[in-house]
């Protein structure tokens, strides 16, 4: 079955100072893409970045890098120069050829990240 | 703009009292699907439509119904709420075979509370 999991339910980080929160998959599948959104308090869900399981390269969208290692079945966000407005909770989630008309999102628990000035 | 809209955003209501969560999304999007959220869960889908009248299962299906008559509107229904239903809501949308990396588009969200 496939899952993501998230083991950090909270974490904390000096504003400036970059943080790394962890993501670990499982799928048999051998193409699949991997999601992290940002939810702030005001609930909505925010697509940070996007890697494919092909990709060479990882991603990284301005302030946001996936670290993404294959073999370990890991794809960690790093968040650089952290900033207040930082402070949300973070899904990482994953698409895959698998049930839900191939647009089906599976998610982990959530990371919620408090950024202190 | 591109959107998904959902109502209400907030609603608490009585255990047994039908309501009916509405989404809508301008985008001509084949694919539609509800999420809800739990805390130390995250979001599990509730059920997902491929198109008009094509509805399926999620993983979290029981106690809830949806209808897709039009391809822009996905209503979420609750025949018959109760507590363990209060939750938070999504609803998604996007395009069908478009690959891997095809934006998932969330509405607000809708805040249940059933009592």
């Amino acid at each position: 079955a496939q899952k993501i999991t998230q083991t950090q339910p909270g974490m904390f980080v000096q504003e400036k100072e970059a943080v790394t929160l962890d993501c670990t998959y499982d799928t048999s599948d051998p193409s699949y893409g991997l999601f992290w959104y940002k939810q702030p308090s005001s609930g909505e869900m925010i697509f940070l970045i996007y890697q494919g399981s092909y990709d060479q390269q990882n991603a990284t969208e301005g302030r946001y890098s996936l670290n993404f290692q294959k073999a370990r079945k890991s794809a960690n966000l790093v968040i650089s120069a952290s900033q207040l407005g930082d402070s949300a909770m973070y899904f990482c989630a994953m698409r895959g050829v698998f049930s839900g008309g191939y647009n089906k999102l599976i998610f982990g628990a959530g990371t919620r990240l408090a950024v202190h000035p | 703009e591109a959107q998904v809209t959902q109502n209400p955003r907030y609603l608490i209501t009585v255990t047994g009292k039908k309501l009916t969560v509405t989404c809508s999304q301008n985008m001509n999007h084949e694919y539609m699907s509800w999420y809800r959220q739990d805390p130390g869960l995250g979001l599990r889908q509730i059920y997902y439509s491929m198109n008009v009248e094509v509805t399926d299962k999620g993983d979290v299906p029981e106690g809830y119904k949806v209808s897709r008559k039009e391809k822009r509107n996905f209503p979420l229904i609750l025949e018959s709420p109760s507590p363990n239903q209060t939750s938070l809501y999504f609803c998604a949308s996007s395009l069908l075979g478009q690959g891997l990396n095809t934006e998932a588009f969330f509405g607000q969200g809708t805040r249940l509370t059933v009592v």
